[in-house]
């Protein structure tokens, strides 16, 4: 079993849904989680970071986090085309290394 | 403020034969860690260093090696290519100890046929 799951899509949604990324984990050590985007042919961008449970808000973006059930969400409200990418899920015991979920691909339609 | 930078961006290799990449972290950034991504498997942590020492070790093969220098510029090697080491691979930098976020290069794509 991998240590971070995330389902792979892809997801399909037209503009302006609100769009939903989970992940499970099964490593209760876990501490830090975080989302990254990445386009196509390019390295991975962080978008949010969260410690420990508990939501964090950035814009159209909110990252939830349930220590208790070892899941993780990302919500994106208003979703535009250039939202359009992958998805990683990331998550650490420390900050020295990290553990990537395998990445949901969202295609926002116009 | 230059990103990180990977060189080469594009591989082609053989089976068998080695193969270095670079990386370049963001200037002042201690640590450098190393991923390889492929569709099957996601993103996997191959090791990461911090100022020369190797810090952390990701569950790959001895065949898969680094290094980081004094300027913090990090290579990784692969000897004895497989068909099973195409992916890519990217880089990432950060200032180092307790500093979460990371920012990656654009990765090398190694293709060994």
């Amino acid at each position: 079993q991998k240590e971070v799951e995330q389902d792979p899509g892809p997801l399909s949604v037209p503009e302006g849904a609100i769009v939903s990324l989970n992940c499970t984990y099964s490593n209760s050590a876990f501490q830090y989680f975080m989302w990254y985007r990445q386009y196509s042919r390019k390295g991975p961008e962080l978008l949010m970071y969260t410690y420990s449970s508990g939501n964090k808000e950035d814009g159209r973006f909110t990252a939830q986090v349930d220590k208790s059930s070892k899941y993780i969400s990302l919500f994106i409200r208003d979703s535009q085309p250039s939202d359009s990418a992958t998805y990683l899920c990331a998550m650490s015991p420390n900050f020295n290394k990290f553990y990537f979920g395998s990445g949901t691909k969202l295609n926002v339609k116009p | 403020k230059a990103g990180v930078t990977q060189t080469p961006r594009y591989l082609i290799k053989t089976r068998g034969q080695q193969v270095t990449l670079s990386c370049s972290p963001i200037s002042g950034h201690r640590s450098v860690s190393w991923y390889q991504q492929t569709p099957g498997q996601g993103l996997q942590f191959l090791f990461e260093y911090f100022s020369e020492t190797q810090r952390n070790k990701g569950n790959f093969p001895g065949r898969f090696s680094g290094r980081q220098f004094s300027n913090s510029r990090s290579e990784m090697n692969v000897s004895t290519l497989e068909l099973g080491d195409s992916a890519l691979y990217l880089c990432a930098s950060s200032l180092g100890a307790s500093n979460t976020e990371a920012f990656f290069g654009q990765g090398t794509r190694l293709t060994v046929v």
